[in-house]
């Protein structure tokens, strides 16, 4: 079955820096990659996603890439704030009607 | 709109009870997932409905868990004898359909087997 690494499992960034959090994925069928955003006592969030015949996707402060020949992608967060702090999950797909294999999680805290 | 609901929020049961938990999807959307999410890992995938029936219930840990979609909307997910190893949040999800396929999380029912 497909497996999904995430680094670094917690991240702790100024007020206004950069964040950046990395997975990697084992079934080179993946062709959906979404990013999961989850509070403490909620559900994930979808914050961004891509699909495998993109390379790079951003909305506003966020931004994700993806590179499928080296089976890796990453989430981009700039101008960090702390509502930004939270849980941030990596995940894959087959994509369609298949289920989302998550990555273990990071635990981003913005610093003010 | 509304998001998807979960019932209860909360549930505390002792070994070996039996316990429902429900979902409600967006409405509208086809497919419904469970999953399981223990402390401090992602969620793991349980099951998945398109409408009825359980299309993929690979995930699914033993034949104590069963989950049904009589009508294609509200899920059931049953936990017979419960263990406490069982102890985790369980989520639901829901999408539109394949394409896009977003799944979209409810707030999950923190199960709690003493």
């Amino acid at each position: 079955g497909e497996n999904v690494e995430q680094h670094p499992s917690t991240l702790s960034v100024q007020e206004g820096d950069s964040a950046v959090i990395k997975c990697t994925y084992s079934d080179s069928a993946s062709n959906y990659f979404p990013w999961y955003k989850q509070e403490l006592g909620k559900g994930p969030q979808l914050i961004i996603d891509i699909r495998s015949n993109v390379g790079e996707k951003k909305d506003q402060r966020i931004a994700v890439t993806l590179n499928k020949t080296a089976k890796h992608f990453s989430l981009h967060i700039t101008e960090t704030q702390p509502e930004d702090s939270a849980v941030y999950f990596c995940a894959v797909s087959l994509g369609g009607y298949q289920k989302v294999t998550f990555g273990t999680g990071t635990k981003l805290q913005v610093i003010p | 709109g509304a998001g998807v609901s979960q019932t209860p929020s909360n549930k505390v049961t002792e070994k070996g009870k039996y316990v429902e938990l429900r979902c409600d999807p967006i409405s509208g959307h086809t497919a419904l997932y469970w999953y399981r999410q223990s402390l401090g890992q992602g969620p793991e995938f349980l099951i998945y409905f398109q409408g009825t029936g359980a299309a993929d219930d690979s995930g699914l840990p033993n034949d104590r868990f069963f989950a049904v979609r009589p009508e294609g909307s509200v899920s059931t997910l049953k936990i017979q004898r419960t263990e406490r190893g069982d102890s985790a949040v369980y989520l639901c999800a829901s999408s539109l359909g394949a394409s896009p396929e977003t799944q979209y999380f409810g707030p999950g029912t923190r199960l709690l087997v003493l």
